[in-house]
């Protein structure tokens, strides 16, 4: 069965503070990883598709990046308004697209 | 374009009762999904649709849940009778091909049974 298991479960960080979130993934046979914010009482936000080791993909202050066994997210100085819950989802190995999704990362930027 | 809307926002039943949620899609997007997450877990699949037809139900919990998508556009789930354990947050999702194209996700209906 895959799994998906994202640390940690919750950050603290000073705005302005870099630091990185990890989403490790056991798929035998990645065909891709996906990455979204959600913040409280809403739905979650595409953010990224990875889709083979070594690939990177950036939007403002986050940069995605994925090896063959994790992905992590990196927020660069973060603002206040980054805080949300990260989410990283993968495909099943074989066909289909239905997700298994990460418990999620909580973000809390302070100013 | 307007996104994936979900109908009611909130839904407060008792138990045994039954409730219907309802998901439009994005214009277009023949692929629907549906996800929930009850509290302190992750977001799970439930089901999907392509058009009208039922292209993966390995998500579904129990023969409590029905889903339909009649004439290929907006989605019902219905919960009868509603147990507690159903409490949680349900997700619809589209897309406008399958395989890895990228999931839109509605705002979440949350159901709370008494």
């Amino acid at each position: 069965e895959d799994q998906v298991t994202q640390s940690p479960e919750a950050l603290r960080l000073q705005e302005g503070e870099s630091s990185s979130l990890n989403c490790s993934y056991t798929v035998s046979g990645l065909r891709g990883l996906f990455w979204y914010r959600q913040d409280p009482g809403k739905g979650p936000e595409f953010l990224f598709t990875l889709y083979s080791a070594g690939e990177e993909k950036e939007k403002e202050r986050l940069k995605a990046t994925l090896t063959k066994k994790e992905s992590f997210l990196h927020i660069t100085a973060p603002k206040p308004e980054d805080s949300a819950t990260y989410l990283c989802a993968v495909p099943p190995a074989s066909s289909g697209s239905r997700l298994t999704f990460g418990e999620g990362t909580q973000l809390t930027v302070n100013p | 374009e307007a996104g994936v809307t979900q109908f009611p926002s909130h839904s407060v039943i008792e138990k045994g009762q039954t409730v219907t949620l309802r998901c439009d899609p994005i214009s277009g997007h023949d692929n629907l999904y549906w996800y929930r997450r009850v509290m302190g877990k992750e977001i799970k699949f439930l089901l999907h649709f392509v058009k009208e037809s039922k292209q993966d139900e390995s998500g579904m919990p129990n023969n409590r849940f029905l889903a339909e998508r009649t004439g290929g556009t907006y989605s019902t789930l219905k919960v009868q009778p509603a147990e507690l354990e159903d409490s949680g947050v349900y997700f619809c999702a589209s897309s406008q091909v399958t395989s890895l194209d990228t999931q839109y996700f509605g705002p979440g209906t949350r159901l709370t049974v008494l």
